[in-house]
């Protein structure tokens, strides 16, 4: 059972900002940083934003993160339908001493 | 560019033991952690521990009395052996990389493409 919640599903059309929500707590997204992955079912999954709001080479500037409190947000703005994927949150947990994952949040395009 | 590659056994029987290698490609695993993460069928990701390439490790607490894992610098490999395994340790398996920064603050930059495991009885 995940520490990190994030919502099952969001939508969006073509050209649409769509922002994904992880609450966590005082022991993870709260003290430490997150990091943002997106997976595509039978592929490896990518990077997207580490360090709160940071950008790997290769990552559009489509892709944004941000942490407030014990909350981290992922937006992806101008929605392509190659978005489509599950995203997922993770931040190192003092409390249990591991990088924990969220739930995920699968992003439909319209 | 950094390539991640795991191998091991599809299937593996009941109560025996998983074994897993990830073979690193284009760099080194020197200054790097191997972390291994695992994806159940219909459930999210699952981080099970990592190992730096001097042989420290920490594993999840939830797995931790049945994981070892080791690393192989001569080989460019990690390895994840998890014991006694039963039907819920059925999952993708992926290997993954991470600098050095302390609370893998970077993230886990370099994926492998994941390998899925069967337990069957």
């Amino acid at each position: 059972q995940s520490v990190l919640t994030q919502p099952p599903a969001a939508s969006g059309t073509p050209g649409q900002r769509v922002t994904l929500s992880c609450s966590g707590s005082s022991s993870n997204i709260g003290r430490n940083y997150v990091n943002w992955y997106q997976h595509l079912p039978g592929t490896a999954p990518k990077l997207l934003i580490y360090s709160n709001n940071q950008r790997p080479s290769g990552v559009p500037d489509r892709f944004s993160g941000s942490k407030s409190g014990t909350s981290g947000s992922l937006a992806i703005s101008g929605l392509q339908s190659e978005d489509e994927a599950d995203y997922y949150c993770a931040a190192w947990d003092d409390g249990l001493n591991s990088y924990v994952f969220g739930t995920g949040t699968k992003v439909t395009v319209l | 560019q950094v390539h991640l590659q795991e191998s091991g056994p599809e299937l593996v029987k009941a109560s025996e033991t998983l074994s897993l290698i990830c073979t690193v490609s284009g760099g080194s695993v020197n200054y790097y952690y191997g972390s291994w993460i695992r994806q159940s069928p219909g459930q999210g990701l699952e981080w099970i521990g990592y190992i730096f390439y001097l042989g420290n490790t920490l594993y999840n607490s939830a797995l931790k009395s049945r994981v070892t894992m080791s690393v192989d610098t001569s080989k460019n490999q990690f390895s994840l052996n998890l014991f006694s395994v039963t039907a819920a340790d059925t999952a993708v398996y992926y290997c993954a990389r991470h600098d050095a920064i302390p609370v893998m603050e970077h993230g886990l930059d370099v994926w492998g493409q994941g390998t899925t495991v069967t337990v069957y009885s």
